[in-house]
């Protein structure tokens, strides 16, 4: 079975912080995708890569960074983290080509 | 307008009932169509994948594809409280991989 895994499933941090949210895949998977999910807005895709050190902005990506040093591993950075960006995160992966995106169970992060 | 549009909910139904959730998309372009399930504090799962207009069935679940007017639906049959879930439609739009997502609905199957 595909996992995907975020490392953590819950956090609390302060306005300002930086904040590092981790995403492993084990089926060597090419596409990995970020995306935060709000009542009422759904799935919103903030960043997605292709490739090892390769990054593609997503549809809401101000606020956010990413990194992808191992093609296992995609990391989402919030600089300094802000009250408007408390959410749940949510971390998806695919083979290159495929359309079904496999999700890790979230992360729900609270800015205060 | 959103390029898939689906409503919120929540739904509640008894036990049994024939579930029916719906979506419609603007884009013609569109061709693929998911469902995805996401229970309560898990990442979405996916459900059901179609292409093309029509039918497809896979045990209590029928996905229904309707590009003369937009419009896909997902069937439950014989719901169950375990159904209880939210449900999002899914489309993928570019050779990237990447998917438009509806905003879900949420679903409640009432024993």
């Amino acid at each position: 079975d595909v996992k995907v895994t975020q490392s953590s499933r819950y956090l609390v941090k302060r306005t300002g912080e930086k904040v590092f949210l981790e995403c492993v895949q084990d089926m060597d998977h090419e596409n990995m995708f970020w995306y935060r999910q709000d009542p009422g807005l759904g799935l919103r895709l903030i960043y997605f890569s292709y490739d090892v050190k390769m990054k593609e902005k997503g549809d809401i990506p101000e606020g956010y960074s990413v990194s992808r040093e191992k093609k296992e591993r995609f990391s989402l950075i919030l600089e300094s983290a802000s009250t408007n960006q408390t959410s749940m995160y949510l971390c998806a992966s695919n083979l290159g080509g495929s359309n079904i995106q496999y999700f890790g169970a979230g992360t729900r992060l609270s800015v205060l | 307008q959103k390029e898939v549009e689906q409503d919120p909910g929540p739904l509640s139904v008894p036990e049994g009932a024939i579930v029916s959730l719906n979506c419609t998309y603007s884009n013609s372009a569109f061709q693929y169509f998911m469902w995805y399930r996401q229970y309560s504090r898990k990442g979405p799962e996916l459900l059901m994948y179609t292409y093309s207009s029509g039918n497809k069935e896979d045990g209590r679940f029928t996905a229904q594809v309707d590009k003369s007017s937009k419009y896909i639906s997902l069937f439950i049959r014989d719901s169950q409280p375990s159904d209880s879930a939210t449900y999002l439609c899914a489309t993928p739009y570019s050779s990237a991989s990447k998917i438009i997502f509806g905003s879900g609905t949420r679903l409640s199957i009432r024993p």
